[in-house]
């Protein structure tokens, strides 16, 4: 079972960078296949895509965020993050971190669990 | 970006009754559209994937359909339990994927 555990601060100050971890467990982030990816959903609004990573390393960005974002790996530590610069008001968001596997049984293409996220409130 | 429209933005129906929401794409996704249920101060959960497949441990009750551009989410006989936010979401062109503006159903 692959399980998903989030870290990182709650307030952060605007202008500054918002950054977030995800800890894997029960597989490899390297493993064929599998990809890493965050996504945020602002208080009554719903979900938007940051980014994802993939076990090849591969970044891809919202266009929306690609100039502020930049998700990285950790192998040693199994596992991925995210940093959001300049961050504003705009950004106070419930985080969620996720995975999707393309090797296994059509449903794991898809996101499910989501964790509990966390609440990253922007704000002096 | 393929860009989902969700109709209507709030439905309010009765335990019992049927209950229908709609999603369109800007473009065609296929099949890959999902549907995920989310509660009040919870995660979103997923109901439907690949357009018409009921995720593990989703009641028959709820049912999807559709291909391309426009699909639908049925709930058979609603319970108390199913007033929630629903959310569209494609992976047609995978890593770029997104979401529909969610439809909230509510008690009538």
């Amino acid at each position: 079972q692959v399980l998903l555990q989030q870290s990182g601060p709650g307030l952060v100050r605007p202008s500054e960078t918002l950054s977030l971890t995800c800890t894997v467990s029960g597989v490899s982030i390297s493993r064929t296949n599998y990809y890493w990816v965050w996504i945020r959903q602002p208080p009554g609004k719903g979900p938007e895509w940051i980014g994802t990573i993939s076990y090849s390393g591969r970044d891809d960005y919202n266009p929306s965020l690609k100039s502020r974002v930049i998700i990285s790996v950790d192998s040693s530590k199994n596992q991925f993050s995210l940093n959001l610069h300049a961050v504003t008001a705009a950004d106070t968001a419930v985080y969620y971190c996720l995975k999707r596997s393309s090797l296994q049984q059509p449903e794991s293409n898809w996101f499910d669990p989501w964790g509990q996220g966390t609440l990253v409130t922007v704000s002096s | 970006e393929i860009v989902l429209t969700q109709s209507p933005a709030t439905l309010s129906l009765s335990p019992g009754e049927r209950a229908t929401l709609s999603c369109r794409t800007s473009q065609s996704v296929s099949i890959f559209l999902a549907w995920y249920q989310q509660k009040p101060g919870q995660a979103p959960r997923l109901l439907i994937y690949d357009a018409s497949n009921r995720a593990t441990g989703i009641p028959a009750r709820f049912s999807g359909s559709g291909s391309g551009t426009d699909f639908t989410l049925t709930i058979s006989s609603l319970e108390p339990e199913d007033f929630a936010v629903y959310y569209c979401q494609q992976r047609s062109n995978w890593p770029w994927i997104t979401f529909g503006q969610g439809t909230r159903l509510e008690i009538k």
